[in-house]
Parts: C-alpha cells; sequence; structure tokens
C-alpha cells in the first residue's frame, strides 16, 4: 500500500540555519509529490511538487526537494530559515487513480531567534 | 484569481445532528477532493467529485457523504455526528487535466467542526 513516512515529528532550528525535513515514500510506480506548508489555523499551501525529469525541484519561498528514487526520498531543504517559515510541514504523494493525496504525519518546524 | 473558499470556517454542533459544509473551487477547477484532518489521524482523504461524479472514496463510514454541482462547487454532509467527527474538514480543488495524477490541488481554509 502506498504510504509517506516523515519521520521528524519536530525540528526546532536557529534562525539563518539550514533546514532539510526527510520524507520517504512508499509507492511501485512513478510517484507524484508534493509538499505543503500549514499555518495555524490555515489551509495547506502548496511549496513544490515533482511528476518528473530534474530531480531537483524549487518551490515558493526559497525552499526545494530533492527526488531520490533509489533511496525512495523527497527531502525539504532551505539554506536559510526565516522565523516566519515556523509552521507544519507534509509531504505527500498521489494515490494510484490520482485522484487523492497521501500524507505524512507532518513536522512541526519551530525556529529560534 | 480567488483560492478556494469553504464555508462556514468554524462550526458547532452537538452529537447526533447532522451539518454541511461548503466548497467553492479554483474558477476553472473542475474537480473537488475533501479531506479530514485530525491531532491523531492526521490528513485524511474523504472523496473526489468530477464532473458531479464521485471518482473515489476513502475510508470512512456512510454518515459522511458529498455532491458536486453543476458548477463544481461541493457540499459534505456528516449526518449523525459523534464526538470523533470534530476535525478540520479541508476542501481542495485541481483543474482535472486528462492526466488525474499530474494533477494539483489547491486547498481552502478549512471548515472547523466541534462536536459536544
Amino acid at each position: 500500500a502506498q504510504s509517506v513516512t516523515q519521520p521528524d515529528i519536530h525540528i526546532t532550528v536557529s534562525e539563518g540555519a539550514s533546514l532539510e525535513l526527510r520524507c520517504n515514500y512508499s509507492y511501485g510506480a512513478t510517484p507524484y509529490l508534493f509538499w505543503y506548508v500549514q499555518s495555524p489555523g490555515q489551509g495547506l499551501q502548496l511549496l513544490l511538487k515533482y511528476f518528473s525529469g530534474d530531480t531537483l525541484v524549487q518551490g515558493i519561498k526559497g525552499f526545494e526537494a530533492e527526488f531520490k528514487r533509489s533511496q525512495s526520498s523527497f527531502n525539504l531543504r532551505k539554506p536559510s530559515v526565516h522565523w516566519s517559515d515556523a509552521a507544519e510541514y507534509f509531504c505527500a504523494v498521489k494515490n494510484q487513480a490520482g485522484t487523492a493525496l497521501i500524507f505524512g504525519k507532518g513536522t512541526t518546524l519551530s525556529v529560534s531567534s | 484569481k480567488a483560492g478556494v473558499t469553504q464555508t462556514p470556517r468554524y462550526l458547532i454542533k452537538t452529537r447526533g445532528q447532522q451539518v454541511t459544509l461548503s466548497c467553492s473551487p479554483i474558477s476553472g477547477h473542475r474537480s473537488v477532493s475533501w479531506y479530514q484532518q485530525t491531532p491523531g489521524q492526521g490528513l485524511q482523504f474523504l472523496f473526489e467529485y468530477f464532473s458531479e461524479t464521485q471518482r473515489n472514496k476513502g475510508n470512512f463510514p456512510g454518515r459522511f457523504s458529498g455532491r458536486q454541482f453543476s458548477n463544481s462547487r461541493s457540499e459534505m454532509n456528516v449526518s449523525t455526528l459523534e464526538l470523533g467527527d470534530s476535525a478540520l474538514y479541508l476542501c481542495a480543488s485541481s483543474l482535472a487535466s486528462r492526466t488525474a495524477s499530474t494533477d494539483t490541488q489547491y486547498f481552502g481554509p478549512g471548515t472547523r467542526l466541534t462536536v459536544l
């Protein structure tokens, strides 16, 4: 069955430091992968997506993610974190029918000054 | 272009009641999906509608139902509410191109349902 694992429930990063959020997926075919961010009391905002092609994808707000098929991973990175990046981050994969997203449990990012 | 809108934003109901939530997709989007978000279970897919037809359904009891209108607006209904139905209900819309897998879902702000 398809699944997404985000191993880190909570991460704290100093402002200005680099960030990497981990995501591993389980999917037999070509995965369609997404990262979303959710601020408290808000819906989900799309950060970036991977469908095919270049394995390093750029997103909004200075985020990027790298698809590694050999490791079944799609980790999210940012070179320098800002206090406004504090939020919950969700990795997701499209289901086989392509009509639904399967989400990981999320990683909460705290930013310290 | 306006984003996905959901009404109401907050709702308080008591056990046994029923509730209807509404979602208006981004203009031009023809697919609407619904998700339930709880602290314990995370984000779970409820169902997806395209052209007024349910194309896919998640693993939820029959108390959860939905529909889509000809203008792509969607409603979901929960009957006989239980305490465990307290959650944030998120609606997402997508273009519904020929290849569903490459459709990107854009989310609304959600409806926070509290069942007392």
